[in-house]
Parts: C-alpha cells; sequence; structure tokens
C-alpha cells in the first residue's frame, strides 16, 4: 500500500509523563529504524530491527527510551519520564532488509514537544 | 565508533552557482546512500552508490563514490531553487548491518 505512516503527527506532553509514538513500515519491509531530530539537526540513530534479530539499541540515549516491534510489523517506540530535550521528531524508516537495494523510506514523523 | 563526517554544514550559494557536499567515513564502506530533507520534510532517498570509483548521474546531480570506499561526494550543477534542503550521506561500514549517517549539509539558495 501506501507509505511508511507514524502517529500521531504531533505530541504535546507535560514533562514528567509517559508517550508512544507508533510506526507503520511498508508491507514485507524487513528493517525498521528510529531517529531523532532535532531542530535544524541531522539524524541520530535510536534503534535498529532487522526480522526476527535482536534489535541493535546502540543509540537509545537512557534507559527512558524503549521501543518493540510486534509481529515484524507495526513498532512503537515509547518514552518514559519526558524530558524537555526529549523535544524533536522522530523519524521511523523501513527498508527491504541489509542488501540491495536497501533504500530506507522515511514516514512523516511525529513532532513532540515537552512543557 | 564508525563515524561519517559530512562537509560543509551549511552552504549558501546564488541560484545558477554549483554545490558540492563531501562524506567521509573512518571505516570501508560497503555501499553508500544520499538522502534529501527539503524543509519540513522528511529525507527523501536519492540514490546507492555500492562499486569503487563509482559515478552516477541523475539530470544536474552527479554522484561520486571513491576508490577506497571511504568517501562520497555530491556536486549539483548549476543550482535551482528546488534543490534548496539538506543532503544526508548514508554509509554502511562493511560488515555491519545499519546504516550510519552523516549530519547532513544544509544548502540555502539565493533566487
Amino acid at each position: 500500500g501506501a507509505g511508511v505512516s507514524q502517529s500521531p503527527s504531533n505530541k504535546v506532553t507535560e514533562k514528567g509523563k509517559d508517550v508512544e509514538l507508533r510506526c507503520d513500515p511498508i508491507s514485507g519491509h524487513t528493517a525498521l529504524y528510529w531517529y531523532r531530530q532535532s531542530l535544524g539537526q541531522g539524524l541520530e540513530f535510536l534503534i535498529y530491527f532487522q526480522g526476527n534479530s535482536a534489535p541493535d539499541k546502540s543509540g537509545l540515549p537512557s534507559d527512558r527510551f524503549s521501543a518493540e516491534r510486534t509481529g515484524g510489523s507495526v513498532s512503537t517506540l515509547t518514552i518514559q519520564r519526558t524530558q524537555q530535550e526529549d523535544s524533536a521528531v522522530y523519524l521511523c524508516a523501513s527498508s527491504l532488509g541489509t542488501g540491495y537495494p536497501g533504500e530506507q523510506y522515511f514516514g512523516p514523523g511525529t513532532r513532540l514537544t515537552v512543557t | 565508533g564508525q563515524q561519517v563526517m559530512q562537509i560543509p554544514q551549511y552552504q549558501h550559494v546564488q541560484e545558477g552557482e554549483d554545490f558540492t557536499t563531501y562524506c567521509n567515513s573512518s571505516t570501508t564502506l560497503s555501499n553508500i546512500q544520499w538522502y534529501k530533507q527539503r524543509p519540513g520534510g522528511h529525507p527523501v532517498f536519492l540514490i546507492q552508490l555500492v562499486k569503487s570509483g563509482e559515478v552516477k548521474k541523475q539530470k544536474r546531480l552527479t554522484f561520486q563514490f571513491g576508490e577506497a570506499k571511504k568517501n562520497s561526494s555530491l556536486h549539483i550543477t548549476a543550482t535551482q531553487t528546488t534543490d534548496v534542503g539538506t543532503y544526508f550521506c548514508a554509509g554502511r561500514p562493511q560488515g555491519a548491518q545499519k546504516l550510519v549517517f552523516g549530519q547532513g549539509t544544509r544548502l540555502t539558495i539565493n533566487p
């Protein structure tokens, strides 16, 4: 069907609250990535899922961040006890896998604002 | 750790001038990809280079992959206002599973 979708598109939350961000990858894509992009900055890698392999969590900035991918499809990024520095756009991307073509298809992102 | 450095961070040109952004990796790459992110948008895949010394062209855009597969460049000839955005390179280190993104080069154009 369509491309990568993410929800919500915008989320405003109070400091200390938990948030869940959702990503629906393109059907059949086995690889899924989460990135964070602060205003005017580059892409900060957070976590990577590839098929049934253990996820690469090396980019998660703290133990307040976690992500899961159910059934090899939909992924949820959870941020607990949000802080103001968590404010950013959270981008999800999927790809067919690690080999060629391997290009990543990005979703529109979730803009998170922590007040 | 594995790093991909991209320069310059910002570039402002007059419309019609050329533009080049460079990408350098600390390790040998299996392949390198380029993405464009328009203001307010999300990154969109442009191209992938796999072979040592590879050169690919897309209209006014020329992409190169270095002989040692550690560096790459994107050159835009005669920029147009539609070229405005941030250009990211993303390399896959040999033996690694994931892409490593450069910090991007933000291109602005004076019409």
